[in-house]
């Protein structure tokens, strides 16, 4: 009955090495991100899909691509992995683009660590 | 530039001892604040939302309030089941903006 749910839970892997996040929700909502935690624990927004469509992307290294083959998936491909990619990236949903009314619902995370 | 300072950045209580967290924002119009509480090895869980100040959300233990500059997160008589890591975030009135993130403030409340 998981709402948001991401995979895989832990991932560790060299540099160099490309690799992928899944993640599913099953909440009907339209709109999806992905956010990453770094080591400080700031939460900071990387991606924004609504409905398929992309409608935020911050500054982030186009070694990460995000991708959505329906509103309920947003997968993110991330290639020539770095030492500094390590973090924890969660994936989240919300009913429209975030309004006061519509609040994100986050997956568990995904630990990435690059050695 | 649009930024969340949340204090302190970690509280230790004793079961039952009230106590208050802060977070600080300034955002270029603000469209809602959010109070969100994290688990270790969980995303973050939705608790509140506020859009105008005065305004004042509660849930059992925990109460909400926000002014123009700061939101404050109120625990009262808490217990050990309240420990977790609680994050404040704002949207910008800006339309397509997503939410902004603090530190968060980790709480632990000892029996």
């Amino acid at each position: 009955d998981t709402a948001v749910s991401q995979t895989p839970k832990y991932l560790v892997t060299q540099m160099g090495n490309d690799k992928s996040i899944k993640c599913e929700q099953n909440l009907g909502h339209d709109t999806m991100y992905w956010y990453k935690q770094d080591s400080k624990k700031f939460l900071k927004i990387m991606f924004s899909y609504n409905n398929k469509e992309l409608i935020i992307n911050e500054t982030v290294p186009n070694r990460f691509s995000p991708k959505s083959p329906d509103k309920a998936h947003l997968n993110l491909h991330i290639n020539s992995l770095e030492l500094g990619d390590s973090a924890v990236y969660f994936c989240a949903s919300s009913q429209v683009a975030v309004t006061y009314n519509s609040p994100l619902h986050f997956g568990n995370g995904t630990r990435l660590t690059v050695t | 530039e649009d930024q969340v300072t949340q204090s302190p950045e970690a509280l230790r209580l004793q079961e039952g001892e009230s106590s208050s967290l802060n977070c600080s924002y300034t955002v270029s119009g603000l469209r809602g604040l959010f109070w969100y509480r994290q688990d270790p090895g969980k995303g973050p869980e939705f608790l509140f939302t506020l859009y105008s100040a005065g305004e004042e959300k509660e849930k059992e233990r925990l109460k909400a309030t926000l002014t123009k500059k700061e939101s404050f997160l109120h625990i009262t008589a808490p217990k050990p089941e309240d420990s977790a890591t609680y994050l404040c975030a704002v949207q910008a009135r800006q339309a397509g903006t997503a939410l902004i993130f603090g530190k968060g403030t980790t709480l632990s409340v000892s029996s």
